[in-house]
């Protein structure tokens, strides 16, 4: 069984503050794909990034980063200077192959607020 | 414009009354999925769907049923609605396997009494 565990509820920072939201995930596979989504408060979901477990380069994109680490099994996401749009429920997903298909599992969720 | 588009956005109904919530995709992807999503649980995922008429079920698909009859339409059916079916549902659409991103629709909030 697969699972992700996305400790952190509720993130609540002021803006402009770095913050990170923290992903742990377990598989047995070798071969599986690690998600972000985000999920703003008009509650659409839009994909953030992926990556598969072969590549464990970070990787940056504007004021976001991503941390992979196979080490620890942790894919953590890391906001720079945050902004009030940067306020959201963030869902980390894995994808690992079984049985025929890769099965996804998504975490619980952390909700970030960033205040002004 | 790329899109995944489900229908109603929002249905209150009550309990046994069979609905049906549907879904359609224009990236001509081969996988389609239904997920609910309930407060700290996160996205479940209900039925997926590899290929026209190749469903098959996820983590929790009991009082649902799907079917695949065209590639870009994956209808969500609920034959006996009850109460804890209330949630938000969310269909969503990739290329080849759900190890693609996912492409979601706006989602559904159903709420049954």
């Amino acid at each position: 069984a697969q699972k992700v565990t996305q400790a952190q509820t509720e993130i609540s920072v002021v803006e402009k503050e770095d913050v990170t939201l923290d992903c742990v995930y377990e598989t047995r596979d070798t071969t599986y794909y690690l998600f972000w989504y985000k999920q703003p408060p008009s509650g659409e979901l839009v994909f953030l990034i992926r990556r598969n477990s072969f590549d464990e380069q970070n990787e940056i994109s504007g004021r976001y980063s991503w941390n992979f680490q196979k080490s620890t099994s942790s894919f953590n996401f890391t906001i720079t200077a945050s902004q009030v749009v940067d306020s959201a429920v963030y869902f980390c997903a894995l994808t690992s192959f079984s049985g025929g298909s890769y099965i996804p599992t998504f975490g619980r969720g952390t909700s970030l607020i960033v205040h002004p | 414009e790329a899109q995944v588009t489900q229908n109603p956005r929002y249905l209150i109904t009550v309990t046994g009354k069979k609905l049906t919530v549907t879904c359609s995709q224009n990236m001509n992807h081969e996988y389609m999925s239904w997920y609910r999503q309930d407060p700290g649980l996160g996205l479940r995922q209900i039925y997926y769907s590899m290929n026209v008429e190749v469903t098959d079920k996820g983590d929790v698909p009991e009082g649902y049923k799907v079917s695949r009859k065209e590639k870009r339409n994956f209808p969500l059916i609920l034959e006996s609605p009850s109460p804890n079916q209330t949630s938000l549902y969310f269909c969503a659409s990739s290329r080849q396997d759900s190890n693609q991103p996912q492409h979601f629709g706006d989602g559904t909030r159903l709420s049954i009494l």
